[in-house]
């Protein structure tokens, strides 16, 4: 089975570019959530969808930052215009419905606002 | 809000030999899980282990198992026969009612010949 795909794997881009990540959750898993790395903060959510909807975006540090789930099988991240701090490892990991409490992780966007 | 605390930022451990990191938490909550995962260099996060709180038993997963202490609010992982491929920097998480995991710093392990 596929796992969560996530693309870009690398991203290099300028300050004041818009930059878009994409996630493809694991077929039948019914949540979604957006995650970003730094050494500073290290893990934190930005945002999760279930059932497409977004639950919880109280993580997304500005209104730079947004997110959509238009179908199940797809997520995207959208920074616009990005700054040099939003360099960082986004994932995406989703979780299947009932009964379901693990996070499966994607492996991961590395973004570099220069 | 929870909080997860990893005191150990680095564990160094000879293969074939048996490692403990140490994972506290706080929270008022009676039910949730607690999870270990694994990122190698590679920067996938990989799921080692996972635990109910409700339940007493510890989780095993072949070489890794867990102690969870549920009134010290502890959650260590055993890494057993250590492998050179256990290299990683390992987080503890927490997920309550919420659906979010809250991870830990994390402790990076060097598994040395």
């Amino acid at each position: 089975d596929a796992g969560v795909i996530q693309s870009p794997r690398h991203e290099v881009t300028e300050m004041g570019q818009e930059v878009t990540l994409r996630c493809k959750p694991i077929s039948g898993h019914n949540s979604l959530f957006w995650y970003r790395q730094t050494m500073m903060r290290g893990l934190e959510l930005l945002i999760y969808f279930n059932n497409n909807v977004p639950i919880d975006d109280s993580g997304m540090p500005e209104d730079r930052f947004s997110a959509k789930m238009p179908n199940a099988s797809f997520s995207t991240l959208k920074i616009q215009p990005s700054e040099p701090r939003d360099s960082a490892v986004y994932f995406c990991a989703s979780r299947p419905g009932q009964g379901g409490d693990t996070q499966y992780f994607g492996p991961g966007t590395r973004l570099t606002v220069l | 809000a929870q909080t997860v605390t990893q005191s150990q930022p680095e564990m160094s451990v000879q293969e074939a030999e048996t490692v403990t990191l140490s994972c506290t938490y706080d929270t008022s909550e009676s039910n949730y899980y607690l999870f270990w995962y694994k990122q190698p260099p590679s920067r996938q996060m990989i799921l080692v282990i996972r635990q109910e709180a409700y339940k007493q038993q510890n989780a095993t997963e072949n070489r890794f198992s867990v102690n969870f202490q549920k009134a010290a609010k502890s959650f260590s992982l055993k890494i057993s026969d250590s492998q050179l491929g256990d290299t990683a920097m390992y987080f503890c998480a927490f997920r309550g009612t919420a659906s979010k995991l809250t991870f830990g710093t994390g402790t990076r392990l060097q598994v040395t010949l």
